[in-house]
């Protein structure tokens, strides 16, 4: 148990619907990455939060957006959804920005979203 | 441009056989950082081994062992003795200071391990 917590595990929606994935990172860790892993794209990342505030962007589409609370937890929101998007979305907590000494990143059992 | 490249798209082997997988990084960070994360058919992303960019002395965890080689890029990983559960999707990752620590993944290795 990484204690990266993933809601909801599997999620089934249809095109054009909205969807919100939500992730508790591990007690005392400040940062917040999501990924994204489908069939051909691999392992992607998204956006990261360090201690509420955006940090970096990877490759996120503008239909989606994140935040990160106050109390840490995180929410990645997928709009306008498209057959595409299904994938696996992986959150992953560390402890933060050079403050890490070891870098490693705890990962979440992940979310399956199906877009049908 | 991609930073982790794992040239093995699949491998399989047969139980107890060892099962080397490559790894090549880019990156022009002095401190940075390389993972092995192992996914099951079950999904989730397990962290198996981490190296620093500092200490290049190779080791062996169990059946597990790595080799890192900075004047060539490589962190090649190494599970000696495979056994069926074995069988999973390896991802090689680097993690960059300068980047604020995060991953990035190779495409990763689907190692099949038949009995």
């Amino acid at each position: 148990d990484s204690g990266v917590t993933q809601t909801p595990k599997h999620l089934i929606t249809a095109t054009g619907q909205r969807v919100t994935l939500r992730c508790s990172p591990r007690s005392g860790d400040l940062s917040v990455y999501w990924y994204q892993q489908s069939l051909d794209q691999g392992l992607q990342f998204l956006i990261q939060y360090y201690n509420g505030e955006e940090r970096a962007k990877g490759n996120i589409l503008e239909r989606f957006s994140a935040q990160q609370f106050p109390d840490l937890h995180s929410e990645l929101n997928l709009s306008s959804l498209e057959l595409g998007d299904s994938a696996l979305y992986f959150c992953a907590s560390s402890v933060g920005s050079r403050r890490t000494p070891t870098g490693e990143l705890f990962f979440g059992e992940g979310s399956r979203l199906t877009v049908l | 441009a991609q930073k982790v490249t794992q040239a093995q798209t699949e491998i399989s082997v047969v139980e107890k056989e060892d099962v080397t997988l490559d790894c090549v990084y880019e990156t022009r960070d002095t401190t940075y950082y390389l993972f092995w994360y192992k996914q099951p058919p079950s999904g989730e992303l397990v962290f198996l081994i981490r190296r620093n960019s500092f200490d290049e002395q190779n080791e062996i965890s169990g059946r597990y062992s790595w080799n890192f080689q900075k004047s060539t890029s490589s962190f090649n990983f190494t599970i000696t003795a495979s056994q069926v559960v074995d069988s999973a999707v390896y991802f090689c990752a680097l993690s960059e200071v300068i980047n604020d620590y995060k991953l990035s993944f190779g495409a990763g290795t689907t190692v099949t391990v038949r009995a």
